[in-house]
């Protein structure tokens, strides 16, 4: 039980180049979520993913479009990478019942865009 | 709109001393509130909730969490600090109707030996 893993950890970019970063559970979680980590602001929501079919709008989407893939993958691609990405980015899971509001975190991708 | 504030970038407390870190929150209607930790260079773990109930939650590691409805706190302390304890810390509140967490900006916390 793995539990929620990304690929790649690391990844350094060029400005305007395109990649697709991936997550995938195998916890049978119906909701995905995708974070960004930058220093003095916390974690913000870029997308999520209620249940497998669905996909919406975080804190902070724009530069970013979200595929859920199946109910295990939710992968988050950047058309054109800019300098204002450089961060690190977080995959969760939720089990989706109402009692379990407690989300399960990835080990991170370390973005950098140069 | 709901929020949550850390109003402490960063707190030190010497090893065996009792650490508190802060959390205040800003919701309306009944609050869902959480603890995470982030060790260095690793996602974020859950330590412990607040739901309903008894105002003092338990959680991993020897950590607790009062809620404190009239102050419209979570503070998340520790009886004896260790230095392993030393991590991010973050609170969030459940955005309400949805599925989603709001996070604070986090709290640094260093225990020294």
């Amino acid at each position: 039980n793995a539990g929620v893993t990304q690929t790649p950890k690391f990844q350094v970019l060029k400005t305007g180049q395109s990649m697709t970063l991936q997550c995938a559970q195998d916890m049978n979680h119906n909701s995905m979520y995708w974070y960004r980590q930058d220093p003095g602001m916390g974690l913000r929501l870029i997308y999520y993913s209620a249940s497998e079919g669905t996909t919406d709008k975080g804190e902070v989407p724009n530069g970013y479009n979200v595929s859920r893939l199946n109910k295990r993958e939710f992968s988050l691609r950047l058309e054109s990478a800019a300098p204002s990405q450089t961060s690190v980015y977080f995959c969760a899971s939720r089990e989706g019942a109402l009692s379990s509001y407690e989300q399960y975190f990835g080990p991170g991708t370390r973005l950098t865009v140069t | 709109a709901q929020s949550v504030a850390q109003p402490e970038d960063q707190v030190n407390v010497a090893e065996g001393n009792p650490l508190t870190v802060k959390c205040t929150y800003s919701v309306s209607g009944n609050p869902y509130l959480f603890w995470y930790v982030q060790y260095p260079n690793r996602g974020l773990q859950f330590l412990l909730k607040y739901i309903t109930g008894d105002n003092l939650v338990k959680g991993s590691y020897g950590f607790e969490a009062e809620f404190n409805k009239s102050q419209t706190s979570f503070h998340l302390k520790k009886p004896s600090a260790l230095v392993s304890d030393s991590a991010l810390y973050f609170c969030a509140v459940r955005d309400r109707g949805t599925d989603k967490l709001i996070f604070g900006t986090g709290t640094r916390l260093q225990v020294f030996p």
